[in-house]
């Protein structure tokens, strides 16, 4: 268990819907990170939050947003949503001093769209 | 930018022995490499790291990997397989003056026979 949480498990929906995912960090982590698994495009790094501002951009969709809350919990908004969309969504988080340039991650969200 | 690439989608080994799983990479500078693993329905777990120091890193699992710069390679090793070692292995390398840039490659998938 690396102690990065992420809920819902699974998430059914139909096309043109928004979705909310959401992850808890480790304790004390402030970095935040989301990854996008699908089986065409790998593991692609989406987006990254520190202590609730935007650090970095990756290959997010304008559809997409995230944001990171004083509690250091963070939530991907995916909104009008296509078939492409379904893949799992990773949320990773990662420490300050020793040992911050590991991510751990958590279980993903497993996005369905119909 | 930085980039890591897994040459074999898929590895087949027999219980007891040695296996390896590839991975290289490219980057300016001393990158920080990782492996990790996916086993079916759940999130990426860490397994280990190089950052600097002895190019012969150890692990979770029994897993080890040799950081070699000439080749650019960061092959992920064990002396003696598991069927329980069956699962999706990820490289990826970080750019240690982009601590923002994580690049996974697109797995390996590794079965172990008994």
């Amino acid at each position: 268990d690396s102690g990065v949480t992420q809920t819902p498990k699974h998430l059914i929906t139909a096309t043109g819907q928004r979705v909310t995912l959401r992850c808890s960090p480790r304790s004390g982590d402030l970095s935040v990170y989301w990854y996008q698994q699908s089986l065409d495009q790998g593991l692609q790094f989406l987006i990254q939050y520190y202590n609730g501002e935007e650090r970095a951009k990756g290959n997010i969709l304008e559809r997409f947003s995230a944001q990171q809350f004083p509690d250091l919990h963070s939530e991907l908004n995916l909104s009008s949503l296509e078939l492409g969309d379904s893949a799992l969504y990773f949320c990773a988080s990662s420490g300050t001093g020793q040992g911050r340039e590991t991510q751990y991650f958590g279980p993903g969200t497993r996005l369905l769209v119909l | 930018a930085q980039s890591v690439a897994q040459p074999e989608d898929q590895v087949n080994v027999a219980e007891g022995n040695p296996l390896t799983v590839k991975c290289t990479y490219s980057v300016s500078g001393n990158p920080y490499l990782f492996w990790y693993v996916q086993y079916p329905n759940r999130g990426l777990q860490f397994l280990l790291k190089y950052i600097t120091g002895d190019n012969l890193v150890k692990g979770s699992y029994g897993f080890e990997a040799e950081f070699n710069k000439s080749q650019t390679s960061f092959h992920l090793k064990k002396p003696s397989a598991l069927v329980s070692d069956s699962a999706l292995y990820f490289c990826a390398v970080r750019d240690p003056y982009n601590n923002n840039d994580m690049r996974f490659g697109a797995g390996t998938r590794l079965t172990v026979k008994p």
